[in-house]
């Protein structure tokens, strides 16, 4: 079956510096992999898409990779701000009605 | 409204009860999705809704478990007989058509059960 893995431990980075988050995926060949940050006590809010054509997508401080080969993200938040701090988690599309599949997240701390 | 609006945000219920969840998507959204998510776990996949009908209901753990869409706009999750295991929070997203678009996520629908 098909496995999503993320980081559990929570991730500390200093303020300024860039944040990196990890998301594997297993048995599994997504079109696509979408990335969101959740908030205590709020729904996921939906950050970024990349396409498997898609080797880097950007948006602002953000940048996505996507290695179809190592079955593998990475979502980096460059300068990174205490407002960063949330858990994020990555999303991978599954059956012909693309509900989502989810990793548990990983929590990253911005430190002042 | 401008968001994806879920009702009631907190619902304690007494094992055996039923209880009914409600989910307002995003106005014209014609996809709806529902998820449950328990602590420290990323959300679970329960039904998918495109239009009035339930296009995916594989993800609904029993039959204990029903949701409805009448008329393709609110939808209502259903939980009959609930179990202290039900408890957790319980997530609605809409998006504009299936398939790679933004899923947008109402802010959940605490549930515990006592």
């Amino acid at each position: 079956s098909q496995k999503i893995e993320q980081n559990s431990e929570a991730l500390n980075i200093q303020e300024g510096k860039t944040a990196t988050l990890t998301c594997n995926y297993t048995n599994y060949s997504p079109a696509y992999l979408q990335w969101y940050r959740q908030d205590p006590g709020r729904g996921p809010v939906f950050l970024l898409l990349i396409r498997e054509n898609e080797k880097e997508k950007r948006k602002e401080r953000l940048k996505v990779t996507f290695d179809t080969t190592l079955k593998q993200s990475l979502f980096h938040i460059t300068a990174s701000q205490p407002a960063d701090s949330a858990t994020y988690l990555c999303a991978l599309p599954m059956g012909s009605n693309y509900q989502l599949i989810w990793g548990a997240g990983t929590k990253l701390i911005i430190k002042p | 409204g401008a968001g994806v609006s879920q009702t009631p945000s907190n619902k304690v219920t007494e094992k055996g009860k039923y209880v009914e969840l409600r989910c307002d998507p995003i106005s014209g959204h014609t996809a709806l999705y529902w998820y449950r998510q328990s602590l420290g776990q990323g959300p679970e996949f329960l039904i998918y809704f495109q239009g009035t009908g339930a296009a995916d209901d594989s993800g609904l753990p029993n039959d204990r478990f029903f949701a409805v869409r009448p008329e393709g706009s609110v939808s209502t999750l259903k939980i009959q007989r609930t179990e202290r295991g039900d408890s957790a929070v319980y997530l609605c997203a809409s998006s504009l058509v299936s398939g790679s678009a933004e899923a947008f996520f109402g802010q959940g629908t605490r549930l515990t059960v006592v």
